[in-house]
């Protein structure tokens, strides 16, 4: 079957850096995604890997490894504004989007 | 603002009622989807559109019903649903969705609740 699994919460501190981790298990692989979803609004994206290694977008980084299906999301220098839920979602080979749970990240002073 | 908007954004329905979900999106996209977003659950992609051709359809009970008339409109239609369909309906839209590189912009999202 298919199954992508994130941690259900994170705290960390402002200012500090924290990765949220992600393991997936699709048909086929297309790519993994990030998305970030503040309480009551859209989710919007934020990252696409279909290649190991990392990238790094501003304060935020996302990396992959598709040996071991696995994926994670590095923020630093975190801002109270990070405080969301982060849903990581991989693309299967017929190119639908097979999502985790999300991972609730809270940020404290 | 994202390109995609939704109404309404709160509906409260008893089983008996109809109603409907609107969505739009004003981003030149091809393909529009509707996913259901459960409290603590990953999202369920419901349907796909593609050029206002119907391309995905996992197995979602009939109460709903989905309408493209164009590349820019969703609907979803609602009928006798039960309590369990209470949640967040996200409409969503791509450039191309056979494409690997595409992402999806998303609405905020109509909260549904079943009384």
């Amino acid at each position: 079957g298919q199954n992508i699994d994130q941690p259900t919460e994170m705290t960390a501190t402002e200012g500090a850096i924290v990765q949220i981790n992600c393991t997936y298990q699709t048909s086929g692989f297309n790519g993994l995604f990030w998305y970030q979803q503040h309480a009551g609004e859209a989710p919007t994206f934020l990252s696409y890997n279909v290649l190991d290694g990392l990238e790094e977008k501003g304060r935020f980084s996302s990396f992959l490894s598709r040996s071991k299906g696995y994926s994670y999301l590095l923020l630093k220098e975190l801002q109270m504004k990070d405080s969301a839920s982060y849903l990581c979602a991989s693309m299967d080979s017929n190119y639908q989007l097979i999502w985790g749970a999300g991972t609730k990240l809270i940020i404290k002073p | 603002e994202t390109g995609v908007t939704q109404t309404p954004r709160h509906l409260v329905m008893g089983m008996t009622n109809k109603k409907s979900l609107k969505c739009e999106q004003h981003l030149g996209h091809n393909a529009m989807y509707w996913y259901k977003q459960s409290a603590k659950k990953p999202l369920e992609l419901m349907f796909v559109y593609n050029f206002k051709e119907q391309t995905e359809n996992n197995s979602v009970p009939s109460r709903f019903s989905p309408e493209c008339p164009n590349s820019s409109h969703l609907f979803l239609h609602l009928h006798t649903l039960q309590p369990e369909d209470s949640a967040l309906y996200l409409c969503a839209s791509s450039q191309d969705p056979g494409s690997p590189t595409y992402e999806q912009y998303f609405g905020p999202g109509t909260r549904l609740t079943v009384t």
